[in-house]
Order: C-alpha cells, then structure tokens, then sequence
C-alpha cells in the first residue's frame, strides 16, 4: 500500500533563509506525487505536482520539488522563506488501487522567524 | 477554472442527529471521494465513487455513513447518528479520466456537540 512519511513535525527557519520539507514515499506503482498548504481553518490549496514528467517541479509562491526515484522522496524547497509562506504542509501520493485515493502525510507545521 | 463546491462552509448538529454533505464536483469529472481531517491531524481517506458505486472505502468508513450521486451535479456524505469524534474538517474532491489527480473543495467543517 502507499504511504507518505513527512520528516519532521515542525519545521522554524528565518526569514529569508531556505525553507526545505522532507517527503518520502512508498508505492508499488509510479506514483503521482503532491505538495499542499493549508493556512489555519482553510482549505486545501495545491502548491505543486509530478506527475510523470519533469523530476524538478515548480508550484505556486516560489516552491519547488525535485522527485528522486533513487531515494524515493520528493523534498518541498524554497530559496528564501516568507512571513506568509507560514501554515502546513502536506505531502500526498496517488495512484494505487481501483480507487486512486489520495494518501497523505501527517503534515509539517512551518514557522518563519522575523 | 472550474472548481468543486462544498455546502455548508460549517455545520452544528447535535450527536445522535443525521447529516448531509453536500458537494458539487468539477462536471466533467466521474471519480469522488470524500476525505476527512480531525482538527490537528492529516486528511484521511473515507470513500472513492464512480459509476454510482463506492469503488473504495476506507476502515472508517462504517455503516453510520452513506454517499450518493443523487442527480447528475451532486455528491453527497450522509452521517446517520453523529457522534462527537465526527466533528472535522470533510473534503470532496473529484477526478476526471486521468483519475490521478483529484481537484479538493473547500471543505465544510462539521461540529457534533
């Protein structure tokens, strides 16, 4: 079955510093991978996708994630955090069973000092 | 862009009472599914359904939970007795042919008291 491991339950960083997520996953199928934020009592919003293409992604507010097959992870970067870019973050993968659910991580809180 | 809608944005109920979710998936679409998220935890699959049968569904799924395809635009999560560990966040989310890649709604938060 598919899982998702997120590394980490809490991440702080500076801002402007590098804001790096840690995703790894496990599927018995190429997997289609997922990266979303959700802010306090919202929704969920897609940051970015891979989808069988292009390993390196980019999403949404300057986010991006490379998919290595190799070390099966699919690790969410910024270059330079943002008071705003605070909130979770959640790490998903499809594509296994008749249903084609969507599992997710347990999710990573961000938080970006002053 | 077409989007999948969720009524009611929140709903109260008293534990014991029925509930109805409401979504409108994306209308081209032919897969749903509806997720849940307890407060401060991770979304967790309920049920995927297409050609108007549950193709999946999840251990929480239990027999307190019902969904329906009641015409050709709606979606439906029926909870027959809530009980308090039902208050959440409930996601719809649709897909089309590709199947991979669902489209979530906004959610409508749910509170049993």
């Amino acid at each position: 079955a598919q899982s998702v491991t997120q590394l980490g339950s809490h991440v702080s960083v500076s801002e402007g510093a590098l804001v790096l997520l840690r995703c790894n996953y496990s599927s018995s199928v190429p997997p289609y991978l997922f990266w979303y934020v959700q802010y306090p009592n919202q929704g969920l919003q897609l940051l970015l996708k891979y989808t069988s293409a292009a390993t390196l992604v980019k999403g949404i507010n300057g986010f991006e994630a490379e998919f290595k097959k190799s070390e099966t992870s699919f690790h969410l970067t910024k270059p330079s955090a943002h008071m705003s870019d605070a909130a979770e973050y959640f790490c998903a993968v499809s594509g296994e069973g008749g249903g084609f659910k969507t599992i997710f991580g347990a999710g990573t809180r961000l938080f970006v000092k002053a | 862009e077409p989007e999948v809608t969720q009524t009611p944005s929140h709903q109260v109920t008293q534990m014991g009472q029925e509930v109805i979710l409401r979504c409108v998936p994306i209308s081209n679409h032919l897969y749903f599914y509806w997720y849940r998220q307890i407060l401060g935890q991770k979304v967790e699959f309920l049920v995927s359904f297409y050609n108007n049968e549950i193709s999946e569904k999840s251990e929480i799924f239990d027999d307190q939970f019902s969904v329906e395809r009641p015409d050709g635009s709606n979606f439906t999560l029926k909870i027959r007795s809530t009980k308090l560990e039902d208050s959440a966040m409930y996601f719809c989310a649709s897909s089309g042919q590709g199947r991979r890649e669902q489209f979530f709604g906004p959610g409508t938060r749910l509170t049993v008291l």
